[in-house]
């Protein structure tokens, strides 16, 4: 099992760039989610999906889209790119409805200029 | 407003010398409460869930320990390897997302 794998690892955009984040999981989890972390912020929910074809809005959407056309995947798309974005991204997958574990890939550090 | 703080900060500890980190939280329903291991440059690395004051969980030289207002993780003679950043997070109420609420994490090294 890879757990939660994510690609690229690292990425450089310009200002008004844009570029999709992909994610995936291999263990079957039904919902996913995508965090970015900032020093001194903690780790941020961006969305989250519930299952596939399903996405929700988390506690900093603005700027982002996501979508979720299968299970084992959930995309993050920045259409504009800005400095502010400039972060770590996570995506993390949990089992199904219920006080679980959510497990983590290994982050995108972007940075836009 | 549910709130997650951890303290210290950051803590600096001889190889061998016991401490404790601190979580505390403000939120409504608690679900449960997780721990987890961050290393420099990875993911956040799941290590224990507590579900209701009272409960203990181990492993290895870490125990985690829950009460009705804060949890703790202790680390009993630490090693060198157990640096890392220690992040608390909370699942509260019964939202349809399972959401996370995260505390900004103690950074603990631990010196040989």
């Amino acid at each position: 099992n890879a757990g939660v794998t994510q690609t690229p690892k690292f990425r450089v955009l310009k200002t008004g760039q844009s570029m999709t984040l992909l994610c995936a999981q291999d263990m079957n989890h039904e919902y996913m989610y995508w965090y970015r972390q900032d020093p001194g912020m903690g780790l941020r929910l961006i969305h989250y999906s519930v299952g596939e074809g399903t996405t929700a809005k988390g506690e900093v959407p603005d700027g982002y889209n996501v979508s979720r056309l299968k299970k084992q995947n959930f995309l993050l798309g920045l259409e504009s790119a800005a400095p502010s974005q400039t972060s770590v991204y996570f995506c993390a997958s949990s089992y199904r409805q219920g006080a679980y574990e959510q497990y983590f890939g290994p982050g995108t550090r972007l940075t836009v200029t | 407003e549910d709130q997650v703080t951890q303290s210290p900060e950051a803590l600096r500890l001889q190889e061998g010398e016991s401490s404790s980190l601190n979580c505390s939280y403000t939120v409504s329903g608690l679900r449960g409460l997780f721990w987890y291991r961050q290393d420099p440059g990875k993911g956040p690395e799941f290590l224990f869930t507590l579900y209701s004051a009272g409960e203990e969980k181990e492993k290895e030289r870490l125990k985690a320990t829950l009460t009705k207002k804060e949890s703790f993780l202790h680390i009993t003679a630490p090693k060198p390897e157990d640096s890392a950043t220690y992040l608390c997070a909370v699942q509260a109420g019964w939202n349809t997302g399972n959401q996370f609420y995260f505390g900004t994490g103690t950074s603990l090294t631990v010196i040989p």
